[in-house]
């Protein structure tokens, strides 16, 4: 089945420490995004990549780092600079190009907390 | 004024009512609406995709786009128990990538 697999499904980050978000997804898209979800904030986008190689910063990047070094594959990490790292972070991706304006769909998220 | 609004709720209703979610928006630019429903602990699942005004259905649920008024709803008939989730309203520019959201709106429908 196609699909985008987040791990670990939980995980706890100690002070000082970085901690790496798996996403991976089969469907053969070209764009991946992440994201962070706060109780009563909604969704806001840390970073995003529409193609290999090359990703962009969202609106809250500060503290945050990505690489995109293949199609399938774009992972977070959160490193020690992010003070209140303690949120629901969702990967997404979807088509680009010719087949723009498709939606995005997501995974099943990983919750980060602080030890 | 944030670019999408969208009441957080709890919006509480019986078995089989028809529910009614909303969002507002103030960029006319957008063109591209959707609906994702999220249960607890989950990631968002894509229910509607809209281009532009209008109604599209699919089984019990309908999504509206008014376009004049930047206003979007969906509705949800013979509401169930399984329905109790969070809805997130969603919209984009034609040619962009990204999504705006709104905050989303819990909804708890009773037996």
């Amino acid at each position: 089945d196609g699909g985008i697999t987040q791990s670990p499904k939980y995980l706890f980050r100690k002070e000082g420490q970085n901690v790496t978000l798996s996403c991976e997804q089969n469907l053969n898209h070209d764009a991946m995004y992440w994201y962070r979800q706060d109780p009563g904030q909604g969704l806001r986008l840390i970073y995003y990549s529409q193609i290999v190689n090359d990703f962009q910063k969202g609106d809250i990047a500060e503290g945050y780092s990505v690489s995109r070094e293949k199609k399938e594959s774009f992972p977070l990490t959160v490193t020690s600079a992010q003070k209140n790292p303690t949120a629901f972070y969702l990967c997404a991706s979807t088509l680009t190009g010719s087949r723009d304006n498709q939606p995005q769909h997501f995974g099943d998220g990983t919750r980060l907390s602080i030890l | 004024q944030k670019e999408v609004e969208q009441d957080p709720g709890p919006l509480s209703v019986p078995e089989g009512a028809i529910v009614s979610l909303n969002c507002t928006y103030s960029n006319s630019a957008f063109q591209y609406f959707m609906w994702y429903r999220q249960y607890s602990r989950k990631g968002p699942e894509l229910l509607m995709y809209t281009y532009s005004s209008g109604n599209k259905e699919d089984g019990r649920f309908t999504a509206q786009v008014d376009k004049s008024s930047k206003y979007i709803s969906l509705f949800i008939r013979d509401s169930q128990p399984s329905d109790s989730a969070t809805y997130l309203c969603a919209m984009k520019n034609s040619g962009y990538s990204t999504l705006t959201f709104g905050k989303g709106t819990m909804l708890l429908v009773s037996p």
